[in-house]
């Protein structure tokens, strides 16, 4: 089955404490990204990437970094969480955005809480 | 800036009536547009998409959209609405390899 897998689904953790999101495709999709999802603000981008090592700001980066070794997976790393960080995270991936197939397949989410 | 609004936060429709969700855009040129369902607890699902051509799009769950350029609005449509689809829904663009934007959301509450 073509699906986005995130983990976890469910994360309390800590001020401060490192912690890793990981997200992988089965779909050989060249482009994924992470949004995060706060109650009147809708979905905002936090990082993209277009392929493998190549990987650019969204509009909300600060206090996340992200790497792309591999094309199947985009992790996403909070080196020091804050409670502002509190949030519900989906991963989501699509074929090269701009083509005639680009809707995005999300994750189920990963709702974060940072005590 | 580019931007996708939805005017309305909240709707309320009751089962078997029909249902039009707003959605309007601001961007440079025509942009790529979709709509998204996100049901309670799970991720989004992508409804239905406009590329190009006929602006009356189908998508699935018996939804459609149309796309009016004087407008720059993408209105999703059905019919007749069924309990199952109360759900949060977002519209969506994207300038073409660029990131894709998205509206605010439009929760739909079914009543019977």
């Amino acid at each position: 089955e073509a699906q986005v897998t995130q983990n976890p689904r469910y994360l309390i953790t800590v001020t401060g404490k490192k912690l890793t999101v990981t997200c992988s495709q089965n779909m050989n999709h060249e482009y994924m990204s992470w949004y995060r999802q706060d109650p009147g603000l809708g979905l905002r981008q936090i990082y993209y990437s277009m392929n493998v090592e190549v990987t650019d700001k969204g509009d909300v980066p600060e206090g996340y970094k992200v790497s792309r070794k591999e094309k199947r997976n985009f992790p996403l790393i909070l080196e020091s969480p804050s409670p502002n960080q509190t949030s519900l995270y989906f991963c989501a991936s699509s074929p090269v955005p701009g083509t005639g197939d680009d809707g995005y397949t999300f994750g189920s989410g990963t709702r974060l809480t940072v005590v | 800036a580019q931007s996708v609004t939805q005017p309305d936060i909240h709707i309320t429709v009751s089962e078997g009536a029909s249902l039009e969700l707003r959605c309007n855009y601001s961007y440079g040129a025509t942009p790529y547009l979709f709509w998204y369902v996100q049901s309670p607890g799970q991720g989004l699902q992508l409804l239905l998409k406009y590329f190009s051509g006929d602006t009356l799009v189908q998508g699935i769950k018996g939804f459609e959209a149309e796309f009016k350029r004087s407008q720059s609005s993408f209105n999703l449509r059905k019919p007749s609405v069924h309990w199952s689809d109360a759900a949060e829904y977002f519209c969506a663009a994207s300038g073409g390899y660029q990131k894709v934007t998205f509206g605010t959301g439009t929760k739909l509450q079914v009543i019977p």
